[in-house]
């Protein structure tokens, strides 16, 4: 079965410090791997997705970026972050299934 | 673009129904999906309905109708572990993304 790590599980970070989140994927190859960010009580916003190694799109435009350096390992990054960046940031891939999306654990992020 | 509307929150009591609605626009998708997520946790796959009618997996049922642009959540037997957010989502043609809905808050209440 699918395995989604995320780390850090939480985080504290202060206004215009750099952001790197990371997200490794076990029990499935060539995966499609999404970034989502929920704001509290809201839903999910598509950030990026991936499709392959060195291969990203991005979603809407912001102070984020991402990059898959390898086949299993998604990051999100910033340089500078913004107080609305704060949120619960979740890592996604295709569930064995096929038609659901499995989620990893998150990482919620605060900006102060 | 594309968009689904949810009520904000349901609430229930113990061992009751509850049906929770989404209403969509969107020129075209592959199926309706449906997750719960727990205060703090990650979004987990409920159902899924690809084609139009009533797909029933224990407790839980999803129904869709393209020809309405609806689809609905049907809880029964209501227990507390359902309080949660619950979130329709589709898969845009011709692409790998998921669109989520703007999710139902439920509170189960004894």
């Amino acid at each position: 079965s699918q395995t989604i790590h995320q780390w850090p599980a939480t985080l504290v970070q202060p206004v215009g410090s750099p952001l790197s989140l990371e997200c490794t994927v076990e029990g499935t190859s060539n995966p499609n791997l999404y970034w989502y960010r929920q704001a509290a009580g809201r839903g999910l916003q598509l950030l990026f997705y991936s499709v392959g190694i060195g291969q990203i799109s991005s979603e809407v435009p912001q102070n984020l970026s991402a990059s898959r350096p390898q086949d299993r390992q998604f990051i999100l990054s910033s340089k500078k972050l913004l107080l609305s960046d704060s949120g619960f940031y979740l890592c996604a891939c295709p569930g064995l299934g096929g038609d659901e999306q499995f989620f990893g654990p998150g990482t919620r992020l605060t900006v102060l | 673009g594309q968009s689904l509307e949810q009520p904000s929150e349901v609430t229930a009591v113990e061992g009751a129904i509850v049906q929770i609605n989404c209403t969509y626009q969107t020129s075209g998708f592959y199926g309706l999906s449906w997750y719960q997520q727990h205060d703090g946790g990650a979004p987990t796959f409920l159902s899924y309905n690809a084609l139009d009618g009533l797909e029933e997996t224990g407790r839980f049922s999803s129904f869709l109708s393209r020809s309405d642009s609806y689809g609905y959540l049907l809880l029964q037997e209501l227990q507390m572990k359902d309080s949660a957010s619950y979130f329709c989502a589709v898969r845009v043609f011709n692409t790998d993304k998921l669109i989520f809905g703007t999710g139902t808050r439920l509170q189960v209440f004894p």
